[in-house]
């Protein structure tokens, strides 16, 4: 059973526009979560995290938001800009003292 | 210098070969992981380990091994490969404590033939 869902397998934005990417997990018991960015041929890196007691981080072009409720988190990258091109996971943890969970990835194009 | 390394980078075998990946990090890190990584399946977890003298299975074990050699090396064995263990590999390491963050290597390609 897939405790972290990244429903959209690939998403293409134009240049400048807002990119949504989204994230919906099964477990109540997860209450830290990350996203990272994967170019070809390199590591995931991490982007941005977000933990159960907030439900908004910004850092930058890139906001986490977190609805507990709906168990559902969302990556907004405003403006998108080609370089942002990359796979996107979405990860999480309960009390960050387990190992990450993982989604599938959702490939962004920003399109110049 | 890169501070999660994997060796080798590329690798092809055949099936019913013995391979080892190996994974070291300068970061100073207790926590080191195992990641393989396919096409549509996203990042899932093989082992882990929280301390030298701690590992544990991860999601998809079966036909792997680990050893933590050092704080620093963390190394993952197929005993014998066929050719579903075509994948790219992830080392990751983070810090003691909650709400820590992974740090992963750059991978490892193997190819099982």
């Amino acid at each position: 059973d897939q405790q972290v869902k990244q429903n959209s397998p690939s998403l293409s934005v134009q240049e400048g526009r807002i990119s949504i990417l989204n994230c919906d997990y099964t477990n109540s018991m997860f209450d830290y979560f990350l996203w990272y960015k994967k170019y070809p041929a390199e590591g995931p890196t991490f982007l941005i995290s977000i933990s159960s007691i907030k439900d908004k981080n910004e850092d930058g072009r890139f906001t986490v938001f977190l609805n507990k409720s709906a168990k559902h988190l969302s990556l907004h990258i405003v403006p998108s800009q080609p370089g942002d091109s990359a796979v996107y996971f979405c990860a999480a943890s309960d009390s960050g003292n387990t190992p990450l969970v993982f989604g599938k990835g959702t490939r962004l194009s920003v399109i110049a | 210098d890169a501070d999660v390394t994997q060796t080798p980078r590329n690798r092809i075998t055949k099936t019913g070969k013995r391979i080892m990946l190996e994974c070291s990090q300068t970061k100073g890190h207790d926590r080191m992981y195992w990641y393989r990584q396919d096409p549509g399946l996203g990042l899932r977890l093989i082992y882990y380990s929280f301390d030298v003298k701690d590992i544990n299975k991860g999601e998809i074990s079966d036909g792997y091994s680990v050893s933590r050699q050092a704080q620093a090396k963390f190394s993952l064995s197929l005993e014998s490969a066929i050719p579903n263990q075509t994948a790219l590999y992830f080392c990751a390491t983070s810090e003691r404590g909650l709400f820590r963050e992974q740090y992963f290597g750059p991978g490892t390609r193997l190819t099982v033939t």
